[in-house]
């Protein structure tokens, strides 16, 4: 059974840095794209960036370019999503997501990550 | 940048059709992919390459995309298709959505 499993909630003040993960199991995690997708309170879905394991290859949302840093650990099946300095304005809940194999679509999804950010 | 434009929101009586547009330029040229969404629950897919459904997923959603829109049908909808529903495509290697459209089913 395909699972991307997330971490858990965070809670942080304005410049702390902070890192998310989302590990993939029951499939062979370096040979599909992971996505990140953020979704602030009672808004809609926005694509901040794609990674794929098996060679780290990024693609960033411009909206996100510099804001934030996919990353990935392949030999845990583990992808990240992290910020050097959180604004109150990251407060939200982040998702990621799997690409499958020459696809144009999210087919699993992790349960989410709730950031808030408030001092 | 491109967009896709999507209606705020869209009412069906249960056991009715209803249709979710999705438009952006030139759409009918990509794959357009919709999710739905629940309250507190994470998106799931229900369309892919405009007409493809995930398994699992009922045959009462059905996808169409030509021109500059795509649409989503529900037929006999149900009370539990009540949801956030979201459209989403590429273009230039970026993923694109849709702002999402609430299908209240009254």
């Amino acid at each position: 059974e395909v699972q991307l499993v997330q971490s858990g909630a965070e809670v942080k003040k304005p410049g702390e840095s902070l890192k998310i993960s989302c590990k993939g199991s029951g499939y062979s995690f370096p040979n599909y794209w992971i996505g990140w997708v953020r979704q602030m309170p009672g808004e809609g879905l926005e694509w901040m960036g794609i990674i794929y394991p098996a060679d780290s290859d990024t693609k960033y949302s411009p909206s996100f370019q510099g804001q934030v840093t996919l990353s990935v650990d392949k030999s845990i099946s583990t992808a990240y999503l992290q910020w050097s300095s959180l604004r109150a304005s990251d407060t939200a809940m982040y998702y990621c997501a799997r690409i499958p194999v020459a696809a144009s679509h999210f087919d699993y999804w992790g349960q989410g990550t709730l950031v808030t950010v408030s001092s | 940048s491109y967009e896709l434009t999507q209606p705020p929101s869209v009412s069906v009586s249960p056991g009715q059709s209803a249709s979710i547009t999705c438009s952006g330029s030139k759409l009918g040229d990509k794959y357009t992919s919709w999710y739905h969404q629940k309250p507190g629950q994470s998106p799931v897919l229900v369309i892919y390459q405009n007409s493809m459904r995930p398994s699992g997923i009922p045959e009462r959603f059905s996808g169409s995309n030509s021109g500059n829109t795509a649409t989503l049908t529900i037929t006999g909808t149900q009370t539990m298709d009540e949801a956030d529903y979201y459209c989403q495509a590429w273009d230039s290697s970026t993923v694109v959505f849709g702002g999402g459209t609430r299908l209240a089913v009254l």
